[in-house]
């Protein structure tokens, strides 16, 4: 069964500062991966998601993630965070065979100014 | 386009009563997700409906909780009676795809945060 670690419970970042959010997976195929951000009180949106091909992928909002088969990581990065970015971020796993998707417990990202 | 819409957004019951959450996908969306996110926690599927079927229900505690889909739009969730430990926020999830596989994007609704006394 697929698994996925994010972690750091949380993490704080300057304003304008780089980020780097870390998320391991456990699965034994080429999973379905991805990366949902939640604002307070807000649902899960998703941010970027890899299937197949280029292992760097560029999503919403600045945000871009590696897929590292060899260390089963997909880690998500900004070059520049903002304020707006606090919020909590959730990587998450798919099986390509059937239909379960595992989500991570999350990563916390504080901003300061 | 409306996202997913979610009702009550919070609700505080005693132990033992019932209670239940309401759901709206995004018009034309066939696969309708409810997920359980407990506090601190990322959130865990308890069904997975394609259209008013119920195709994957193996983590709903069904001594408790039940959940309906009529027509294949809007759902609802129920837990009859509620315990201390189902405290947590209930998430409402669709995709458009009929075949609700874990590549269909899922558009997730703010949730109903659930307080049992």
């Amino acid at each position: 069964a697929q698994s996925v670690t994010q972690p750091d419970i949380h993490i704080t970042v300057s304003e304008g500062a780089s980020l780097e959010l870390r998320c391991n997976y456990s699965y034994g195929a080429t999973p379905y991966l991805f990366w949902y951000v939640q604002s307070p009180g807000q649902g899960l949106q998703l941010l970027l998601k890899y299937f197949s091909g280029d292992t760097l992928v560029q999503g919403i909002k600045g945000f871009e993630a590696e897929f590292k088969r060899s260390q089963s990581s997909f880690n998500l990065r900004k070059p520049s965070v903002h304020w707006s970015d606090a919020a909590e971020y959730f990587c998450a796993v798919g099986d390509n065979q059937g239909f379960k998707t595992i989500f991570g417990a999350g990563t916390r990202l504080f901003v300061k100014a | 386009e409306a996202g997913v819409v979610q009702s009550p957004r919070y609700k505080i019951i005693e132990k033992k009563q019932p209670v239940a959450f309401w759901c709206n996908p995004i018009s034309g969306h066939n696969t309708l997700y409810w997920y359980l996110q407990n506090l601190g926690q990322g959130p865990e599927l308890l069904i997975r409906y394609e259209n008013e079927e119920a195709v994957d229900d193996s983590q709903l505690p069904k001594d408790r909780f039940s959940a309906e889909r009529l027509k294949g739009v809007d759902s609802t969730l129920k837990i009859q009676p509620a315990e201390l430990g189902d405290s947590a926020v209930y998430l409402c999830a669709s995709s458009p795809g009929t075949s609700g596989r874990a590549q269909d994007t899922q558009y997730f609704g703010p949730g109903t945060r659930l307080t049992v006394l």
